[in-house]
């Protein structure tokens, strides 16, 4: 079975500060992928970033970062100084590789306030 | 970029009648397209699967007869809530696929049921 557990339901932040969003999850399949979607309030979920799970890179998008780390199976999204643009409700994500069966499992979702 | 949209974008119906959601995927064509539910402050759960030309693949625990899913064209999936309950009040999300192998899903903005 798989799984997502985003430990932290409610993160409020004052503008400027960086944030860091945690993902644990846990497949027994050997491939997969990872995601993160942003859901602002208009309810539209937007993609945000898919890692492979044999890339272990880490990956920075502007103020966006990701910390990819097979070994304790986690998936962190860092945002550095943070907007009040970034409220939103943050789902990490993951699906398995094996074409037919690649349907998307998420977290409980991470809701972030940005005060200004 | 792939665009899905879906209407209506919000329904409130008395309980007791039916509903019919639109998934349209706008400048491409879908093999897949996928079916969610979201209640307030919760995560996407996944409710079906539906292939083009093919029945819907329905996840466990939901009614195959009270959430009935056609997906009788590459551009367009309907789900229709029949005999709606307050209990079916949600936000119906659908995602499309433009082949089985790819990965990426892209979502539509998302329907808000409201069953008096």
């Amino acid at each position: 079975a798989q799984k997502v557990t985003q430990a932290q339901t409610e993160i409020s932040v004052v503008e400027k500060e960086d944030v860091t969003l945690d993902c644990v999850y846990e497949t027994r399949d050997t491939t997969y992928y990872l995601f993160w979607y942003k859901q602002p309030p208009s309810g539209e979920l937007v993609f945000l970033i898919r890692r492979n799970s044999f890339d272990e890179q880490n990956e920075i998008s502007g103020r966006y970062s990701w910390n990819f780390q097979k070994s304790t199976s986690s998936f962190n999204f860092t945002i550095t100084a943070s907007q009040v643009v970034d409220s939103a409700v943050y789902f990490c994500a993951l699906s398995p590789i094996i074409q037919g069966a690649q349907k998307l499992v998420f977290g409980q979702g991470t809701r972030l306030t940005i005060n200004p | 970029g792939a665009v899905v949209s879906q209407h209506p974008s919000w329904v409130i119906c008395k309980s007791g009648t039916s509903v019919k959601i639109e998934c349209r995927s706008l400048d491409f064509q879908a093999t897949t397209m996928f079916w969610y539910r979201q209640f307030p402050k919760q995560s996407l759960m996944l409710m079906a699967t539906s292939n083009e030309g093919s029945k819907a693949t329905y996840e466990q625990g939901v009614e195959k007869d009270k959430f009935l899913i056609n997906h009788a064209s590459l551009t367009l999936s309907t789900l229709t809530v029949t005999s709606a309950h307050p209990e079916d009040s949600s936000f119906y999300i659908c995602s499309a696929r433009r082949q089985p192998g790819r990965w990426r899903e892209f979502f539509g903005p998302g329907t808000r049921l409201t069953v008096l």
